[in-house]
């Protein structure tokens, strides 16, 4: 079964512009991960937050996190066509012992 | 290093045949896991080891699935026999600590059962 669930499932944006996504679970977690996958290629690892904290940087990304409200976002700012991939967010819980991920929102960057 | 590498990247075969996919994982990592990613039911894990021990095979679909891990540098996920619905991309990945760690995945080995 799915833990996290991203919205939406579908972004188009213009270059430059700022790609918000979201990520809502169920249970609470030990940490939160983002990973992006470029068409036909592997998963690639973004970002990893965990439960005591409340927002990460890294370059153009910023991810939050809210235990409360049990979601986290994706912020990409300036946006490039390379950055057309779909994004997923995946979570560990506390009384689990896998990684479980998203169906994943596709974001397409237009040039 | 070369990151997780994964043999063959694509695979085509008839149905009833035996299918087995290999993977290397990053030298010095403890822990992998196959993957299964298709549109209908998304990334799934299927098996994980830690120091070539399985620990969780609950993401195996039946017994015509079956993983092994000889030695730390490499491991195989066996189907036999295959069938269509077994069609998919398969991903092996790799982490350092244990499953609440930043996982780092291969290219996949994409199958399609006729």
């Amino acid at each position: 079964s799915q833990q996290g669930e991203e919205d939406p499932q579908a972004l188009s944006i213009q270059e430059g512009e700022n790609a918000t996504m979201n990520c809502s679970y169920k249970t609470s977690i030990n940490n939160l991960q983002w990973y992006r996958q470029n068409s036909g290629r592997g998963l690639v690892h973004l970002i990893l937050i965990r439960s005591n904290e409340r927002e990460k940087h890294s370059g153009r990304l910023r991810v939050t996190l809210d235990t409360s409200k049990k979601s986290s976002s994706l912020l990409i700012t300036a946006s490039r066509a390379a950055d057309t991939a779909s994004y997923f967010c995946a979570t560990v819980e506390t009384s689990g012992s896998r990684l479980t991920f998203g169906e994943g929102t596709q974001l397409t960057v237009n040039p | 290093d070369a990151g997780v590498i994964q043999s063959p990247r694509h695979e085509v075969t008839e149905m009833g045949q035996e299918v087995t996919l290999r993977c290397k994982p990053i030298s010095g990592h403890d822990y992998l896991f196959w993957y299964r990613q298709t549109m209908m039911r998304g990334l799934e894990l299927l098996i994980y080891f830690n120091n070539n021990v399985p620990i969780d095979d609950s993401g195996m679909p039946e017994d015509r699935f079956s993983a092994k891990m000889p030695n730390a540098s490499f491991s195989t996920l066996k189907i036999q026999p295959s069938e269509p619905r077994d069609s998919a991309v398969y991903f092996c990945a790799s982490s350092f600590w244990d499953y609440t760690d930043t996982q780092y995945f291969g290219p996949g080995t994409r199958l399609t059962v006729l």
